[in-house]
């Protein structure tokens, strides 16, 4: 069973408006959680974390927000840049501390048209 | 620096037969994972290893799955007797540590991973 879901498998967004990427989970003892950005024929690149103590973490255009009660963190980037096209997946670890396993989302492909 | 790599980036093998992949992660990362993403699916854990420990091999698939890290630094995953399902992209990534709190951050770098095909 699939413990994190992105149930987006696509979004198409105009360049300089924003984009929203959204993941559930099911698994309410993640603890920490990261968004990675993929392009064709390269390995995930990290994007951007967050830690279940925060529910906002900003970095430059990119800005993650977790809803722990919801069990829901979506990825708002501001402004969408056609450089920003990707499959962004995220990502879920039960432990702060141990990251032995990580739980992963099927990805949202971002299309950002110019 | 260089980056975690992988090889080979592609292989096409006939059902039944073995296959080797491997992954080079970065240098002084002491934690490796491999990962598999087949069609329209998530990435999915297979094994992970950490410094000297014992690897947490429960994402490995059946016992045809196999892997391992020598000296701590190049890994190798073996397929036995390759099944069309195992077709899937192959990914490797390395971690400064399998810790979190003040000694590591769990960003993981991957490689750009293998493409197994199985006909």
């Amino acid at each position: 069973d699939q413990q994190v879901k992105q149930n987006s498998p696509s979004l198409s967004v105009q360049e300089g408006r924003i984009s929203i990427l959204n993941c559930d989970y099911t698994n309410s003892m993640f603890d920490y959680f990261l968004w990675y950005k993929k392009y064709p024929a390269e390995g995930p690149t990290f994007l951007i974390s967050i830690s279940s103590i925060k529910d906002k973490n900003e970095d430059g255009r990119f800005t993650v927000f977790l809803n722990k009660s919801a069990k829901h963190l979506s990825l708002h980037i501001v402004p969408s840049q056609p450089g920003d096209s990707a499959v962004y997946f995220c990502a879920a670890s039960p432990s702060l501390y141990n990251f032995n396993k990580f739980y992963f989302g099927s990805g949202t492909k971002l299309n950002v048209k110019p | 620096g260089a980056g975690v790599s992988q090889s080979p980036s592609n292989k096409v093998t006939e059902k039944g037969k073995d296959v080797e992949l491997r992954c080079d992660p970065i240098s002084g990362h002491t934690a490796l994972y491999w990962y598999r993403q087949s069609l329209g699916q998530g990435l999915e854990f297979l094994i992970y290893f950490q410094g000297n420990s014992a690897p947490d091999k429960s994402g490995l698939p059946s016992d045809r799955f196999s892997a391992e890290r020598t000296g701590g630094s190049v890994s190798t995953l073996t397929i036995q007797r390759t099944q069309q399902e195992d077709s899937a992209v192959y990914l490797c990534a390395s971690s400064r540590s399998g810790t979190g709190g003040a000694s590591g951050s769990g960003e993981q770098y991957f490689g750009p991973g293998t493409r197994l095909t199985v006909t």
